[in-house]
């Protein structure tokens, strides 16, 4: 069956490390998305892909970068880690187009910075 | 002003109540809305999906949508204790973004 999966699923770190989670679906979708999910805030879009080389900023992107250089995987790396990261991360999918596209979620990563 | 407001609950009900659940929110634009459901500690799964206004059922669970008002709910009949969850609405427009509310927890006492 086709799944998106996510690893680490829990990660501890010290601040100013660089981390690397990665996000890897068999879809075959286009788009492909990170969030990051606090108490009180819910779902924070970071970065979203539309496509291979594709990579745009979203709402929380400062820390936080992505590449896609093949459509399965969007991994999300952290540049120099900060406690204020310390937080659940939610890679999503999606096809291109279509009335009934939705977004298809991970099981995510638990990521405490130390 | 958030795009997407939803109160956080918690929300604690007794076994075979009715719940209703609800977002409001501010962008004209959007056009497609769905109900996730998320356990805990594990990502959000597509409940409902709706396009535009009106009404949608599935089983035990019916999703509305009032674009005039700008507000959505959903509603569980029969409410069972497997439904103690975590509910997430979201929305889009035309393009490929989603916009999602806070969550509202919900309890389900048996």
């Amino acid at each position: 069956d086709a799944e998106i999966t996510q690893s680490p699923r829990h990660k501890i770190t010290e601040t100013g490390r660089q981390v690397t989670l990665a996000c890897h679906q068999t879809w075959n979708h286009n788009n492909m998305f990170w969030y990051r999910q606090d108490l009180g805030h819910g779902l924070r879009l970071i970065h979203y892909s539309y496509g291979v080389h594709d990579t745009n900023k979203g709402e929380v992107s400062d820390g936080y970068s992505v590449s896609r250089s093949n459509t399965e995987d969007l991994p999300l790396t952290l540049e120099s880690a900060a406690s204020s990261q310390t937080s659940v991360y939610f890679c999503a999918s999606s096809r291109t187009s279509g009335v009934q596209e939705t977004q298809y979620f991970g099981p995510g990563t638990r990521l405490l910075v130390l | 002003q958030k795009e997407v407001e939803q109160d956080p609950g918690p929300l604690s009900v007794p076994e075979g109540a009715i719940v209703s659940l609800n977002c409001t929110y501010s962008n004209s634009a959007f056009q497609y809305f769905m109900w996730y459901r998320q356990y805990s500690r594990k990502g959000p799964e597509l409940l409902m999906y709706t396009y535009s206004s009106g009404n949608k059922e599935d089983g035990r669970f019916t999703a509305q949508v009032d674009k005039s008002s700008k507000y959505i709910s959903l509603f569980i009949r029969d409410s069972q204790p497997s439904d103690s969850a975590t509910y997430l609405c979201a929305m889009r427009n035309t393009g490929n973004q989603f916009y999602f509310g806070t969550g509202t927890s919900l309890t389900v006492i048996p």
